[in-house]
Protein backbone atom coordinates (compact mmCIF):
# COMPACT_ATOMS: atom_id res chain seq x y z
CA UNK A 1 0.00 0.00 0.00
CA UNK A 2 1.25 3.35 -0.59
CA UNK A 3 2.92 5.15 1.89
CA UNK A 4 3.40 9.63 2.82
CA UNK A 5 5.93 10.10 5.19
CA UNK A 6 5.86 13.25 7.52
CA UNK A 7 7.97 14.09 10.12
CA UNK A 8 6.38 13.78 13.53
CA UNK A 9 7.58 17.40 14.68
CA UNK A 10 8.47 20.83 13.39
CA UNK A 11 9.18 23.73 15.51
CA UNK A 12 9.63 27.19 14.66
CA UNK A 13 10.06 30.29 16.91
CA UNK A 14 6.96 33.06 16.66
CA UNK A 15 7.26 35.53 13.07
CA UNK A 16 9.29 32.81 11.55
CA UNK A 17 8.42 30.52 8.86
CA UNK A 18 7.40 26.69 9.24
CA UNK A 19 8.23 23.56 6.44
CA UNK A 20 6.88 20.81 6.35
CA UNK A 21 7.49 17.62 3.81
CA UNK A 22 5.42 15.02 2.83
CA UNK A 23 7.36 11.94 0.94
CA UNK A 24 6.24 9.36 -1.02
CA UNK A 25 7.42 7.22 -3.60
CA UNK A 26 6.34 8.66 -7.35
CA UNK A 27 4.40 11.62 -5.36
CA UNK A 28 5.47 13.70 -8.32
CA UNK A 29 2.42 12.20 -10.32
CA UNK A 30 -0.04 12.70 -7.67
CA UNK A 31 -2.04 15.74 -6.07
CA UNK A 32 -1.23 16.69 -2.55
CA UNK A 33 -3.64 18.10 0.22
CA UNK A 34 -3.08 19.56 3.17
CA UNK A 35 -5.47 19.59 6.73
CA UNK A 36 -4.67 21.36 9.75
CA UNK A 37 -6.04 20.03 12.90
CA UNK A 38 -6.33 21.51 16.38
CA UNK A 39 -7.14 19.60 19.55
CA UNK A 40 -10.30 18.37 19.95
CA UNK A 41 -11.53 19.31 16.26
CA UNK A 42 -12.07 18.08 13.31
CA UNK A 43 -9.32 18.41 10.52
CA UNK A 44 -9.63 21.35 7.86
CA UNK A 45 -8.44 21.63 4.29
CA UNK A 46 -5.66 24.14 4.08
CA UNK A 47 -4.18 23.55 0.53
CA UNK A 48 -5.08 21.37 -2.07
CA UNK A 49 -3.84 20.02 -5.64
CA UNK A 50 -0.16 21.02 -4.15
CA UNK A 51 -1.20 24.48 -3.89
CA UNK A 52 -4.41 25.93 -4.41
CA UNK A 53 -6.03 27.51 -0.91
CA UNK A 54 -10.08 26.78 -0.18
CA UNK A 55 -12.24 29.97 -0.01
CA UNK A 56 -11.48 31.59 3.30
CA UNK A 57 -7.75 30.00 4.33
CA UNK A 58 -4.76 33.19 4.73
CA UNK A 59 -2.26 33.18 2.40
CA UNK A 60 0.21 32.66 5.10
CA UNK A 61 -0.44 29.14 3.99
CA UNK A 62 1.14 27.90 0.45
CA UNK A 63 2.05 24.73 -0.87
CA UNK A 64 4.69 23.41 -3.39
CA UNK A 65 5.56 20.09 -5.09
CA UNK A 66 8.88 19.07 -6.14
CA UNK A 67 10.01 15.62 -7.25
CA UNK A 68 9.73 13.33 -4.13
CA UNK A 69 8.34 15.65 -1.86
CA UNK A 70 5.69 18.15 -0.97
CA UNK A 71 5.99 21.24 1.10
CA UNK A 72 3.48 22.94 3.23
CA UNK A 73 4.79 26.11 4.05
CA UNK A 74 3.39 28.44 6.89
CA UNK A 75 4.82 32.34 6.91
CA UNK A 76 4.26 34.51 10.18
CA UNK A 77 3.75 31.78 12.41
CA UNK A 78 1.95 32.67 15.37
CA UNK A 79 0.62 31.02 18.08
CA UNK A 80 -3.14 29.98 16.71
CA UNK A 81 -0.57 27.82 14.20
CA UNK A 82 -0.22 25.19 16.30
CA UNK A 83 -1.51 22.19 15.27
CA UNK A 84 -1.40 19.29 13.40
CA UNK A 85 -0.84 18.78 9.77
CA UNK A 86 -1.29 16.16 7.49
CA UNK A 87 -1.16 15.46 3.84
CA UNK A 88 -2.61 13.55 1.63
CA UNK A 89 -2.97 11.73 -1.81
CA UNK A 90 -5.55 9.93 -3.85
CA UNK A 91 -3.75 6.26 -4.92
CA UNK A 92 -5.10 5.77 -8.25
CA UNK A 93 -3.89 2.06 -8.74
CA UNK A 94 -7.19 0.81 -5.69
CA UNK A 95 -8.79 3.81 -5.41
CA UNK A 96 -7.55 4.68 -1.97
CA UNK A 97 -7.10 7.88 0.27
CA UNK A 98 -4.13 8.14 1.73
CA UNK A 99 -2.78 10.05 4.94
CA UNK A 100 0.55 10.88 5.83
CA UNK A 101 1.11 10.08 9.84
CA UNK A 102 0.79 13.67 10.44
CA UNK A 103 3.22 16.80 11.98
CA UNK A 104 2.91 18.37 15.09
CA UNK A 105 3.65 22.21 14.42
CA UNK A 106 5.11 23.75 17.72
CA UNK A 107 5.64 27.91 17.97
CA UNK A 108 8.47 28.01 20.68
CA UNK B 1 -24.27 26.48 5.47
CA UNK B 2 -22.77 23.62 4.05
CA UNK B 3 -22.36 20.57 7.23
CA UNK B 4 -22.20 17.43 7.60
CA UNK B 5 -23.70 16.54 11.45
CA UNK B 6 -22.65 13.48 12.77
CA UNK B 7 -24.57 11.08 15.49
CA UNK B 8 -23.23 10.90 19.68
CA UNK B 9 -21.08 8.96 21.44
CA UNK B 10 -21.17 5.64 21.14
CA UNK B 11 -20.02 2.73 23.94
CA UNK B 12 -20.08 -0.29 22.95
CA UNK B 13 -18.68 -4.41 24.21
CA UNK B 14 -15.94 -5.91 22.31
CA UNK B 15 -17.51 -7.83 19.10
CA UNK B 16 -20.62 -6.06 18.95
CA UNK B 17 -21.31 -3.19 15.76
CA UNK B 18 -21.82 0.61 15.75
CA UNK B 19 -23.41 2.43 13.59
CA UNK B 20 -22.54 5.99 12.93
CA UNK B 21 -25.09 8.91 10.99
CA UNK B 22 -24.08 11.82 9.38
CA UNK B 23 -26.38 13.92 8.35
CA UNK B 24 -25.59 16.61 4.90
CA UNK B 25 -27.17 20.31 4.35
CA UNK B 26 -26.44 23.24 2.74
CA UNK B 27 -25.58 21.17 -0.87
CA UNK B 28 -27.21 18.51 -3.09
CA UNK B 29 -26.40 15.47 -1.26
CA UNK B 30 -26.33 13.00 -4.12
CA UNK B 31 -23.75 14.65 -6.26
CA UNK B 32 -20.86 14.39 -3.41
CA UNK B 33 -19.14 11.40 -2.22
CA UNK B 34 -19.04 10.71 1.11
CA UNK B 35 -16.04 9.57 2.89
CA UNK B 36 -15.00 7.82 6.35
CA UNK B 37 -11.51 8.56 8.21
CA UNK B 38 -11.27 7.62 12.20
CA UNK B 39 -8.34 9.06 14.38
CA UNK B 40 -7.52 6.50 17.61
CA UNK B 41 -6.34 8.31 20.61
CA UNK B 42 -2.82 9.91 20.25
CA UNK B 43 -2.73 8.49 16.40
CA UNK B 44 -3.16 10.12 12.78
CA UNK B 45 -5.78 9.39 10.54
CA UNK B 46 -6.78 6.61 8.91
CA UNK B 47 -9.08 6.57 5.68
CA UNK B 48 -11.54 3.67 6.21
CA UNK B 49 -14.00 4.52 2.95
CA UNK B 50 -16.39 6.13 0.76
CA UNK B 51 -19.78 6.08 -0.51
CA UNK B 52 -21.33 7.71 -3.95
CA UNK B 53 -24.69 8.63 -2.52
CA UNK B 54 -25.68 8.84 -5.88
CA UNK B 55 -25.41 4.97 -6.57
CA UNK B 56 -24.63 3.77 -3.42
CA UNK B 57 -22.03 2.26 -4.69
CA UNK B 58 -18.83 2.23 -1.64
CA UNK B 59 -15.31 1.04 -1.79
CA UNK B 60 -13.25 0.52 1.51
CA UNK B 61 -9.68 -0.18 2.57
CA UNK B 62 -8.33 -3.71 3.04
CA UNK B 63 -8.01 -3.70 6.82
CA UNK B 64 -11.45 -3.02 6.93
CA UNK B 65 -12.79 -5.32 4.17
CA UNK B 66 -15.63 -7.57 5.85
CA UNK B 67 -16.25 -5.06 8.82
CA UNK B 68 -17.29 -2.02 7.69
CA UNK B 69 -21.01 -1.56 6.12
CA UNK B 70 -20.88 1.81 4.11
CA UNK B 71 -24.72 2.83 3.20
CA UNK B 72 -27.15 5.68 2.50
CA UNK B 73 -30.35 7.19 2.99
CA UNK B 74 -30.72 9.74 -0.04
CA UNK B 75 -34.53 10.74 1.22
CA UNK B 76 -32.97 12.21 4.81
CA UNK B 77 -29.28 13.19 2.89
CA UNK B 78 -27.85 10.43 5.66
CA UNK B 79 -24.58 8.45 5.10
CA UNK B 80 -24.11 5.40 7.67
CA UNK B 81 -20.64 3.81 8.67
CA UNK B 82 -20.87 0.37 10.38
CA UNK B 83 -18.49 -1.33 11.72
CA UNK B 84 -18.89 -5.25 12.84
CA UNK B 85 -16.88 -7.58 15.51
CA UNK B 86 -15.59 -4.29 17.39
CA UNK B 87 -12.74 -4.83 18.79
CA UNK B 88 -10.60 -2.26 21.45
CA UNK B 89 -8.68 -0.70 18.73
CA UNK B 90 -11.30 0.00 17.37
CA UNK B 91 -11.65 3.01 19.59
CA UNK B 92 -11.29 6.25 18.22
CA UNK B 93 -13.08 9.24 16.77
CA UNK B 94 -14.95 8.34 13.50
CA UNK B 95 -15.55 11.01 11.13
CA UNK B 96 -17.25 11.88 8.00
CA UNK B 97 -16.12 14.09 5.32
CA UNK B 98 -17.47 15.43 1.88
CA UNK B 99 -15.18 14.83 -1.02
CA UNK B 100 -14.67 17.55 -3.71
CA UNK B 101 -16.07 17.77 -6.64
CA UNK B 102 -13.17 18.97 -8.86
CA UNK B 103 -10.00 17.58 -6.74
CA UNK B 104 -10.00 14.60 -4.83
CA UNK B 105 -9.31 16.21 -1.78
CA UNK B 106 -11.98 16.36 1.61
CA UNK B 107 -13.72 19.79 1.86
CA UNK B 108 -16.39 19.51 4.31
CA UNK B 109 -15.91 17.40 7.68
CA UNK B 110 -18.40 16.14 10.33
CA UNK B 111 -17.50 17.13 14.24
CA UNK B 112 -16.99 13.35 14.79
CA UNK B 113 -18.48 10.41 17.16
CA UNK B 114 -16.46 9.08 19.42
CA UNK B 115 -16.76 5.34 19.97
CA UNK B 116 -15.33 3.67 22.69
CA UNK B 117 -14.83 -0.26 22.71
CA UNK B 118 -14.68 -1.81 26.42
CA UNK B 119 -16.16 -4.89 28.35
Amino acid sequence: SYVLAQPPSVSVAPGQTAKITCGGNNIESKSVHWYQQKPGQAPMLVIYDDRDRPSGIPDQFSGSHSGNTATLTISRVEGGDEADYYCQVWDSSGDLWVFGGGTKLTVL
Amino acid sequence: QVQLVQSGAEVKKPGASVKVSCKASGYTFINYYIHWVRQAPGQGLEWMGWINPRSGGANSAQRFQGRVTLTRDTSINTAYMELNRLRSDDTAVYFCARRADWYYGLDVWGQGTTVTVSS
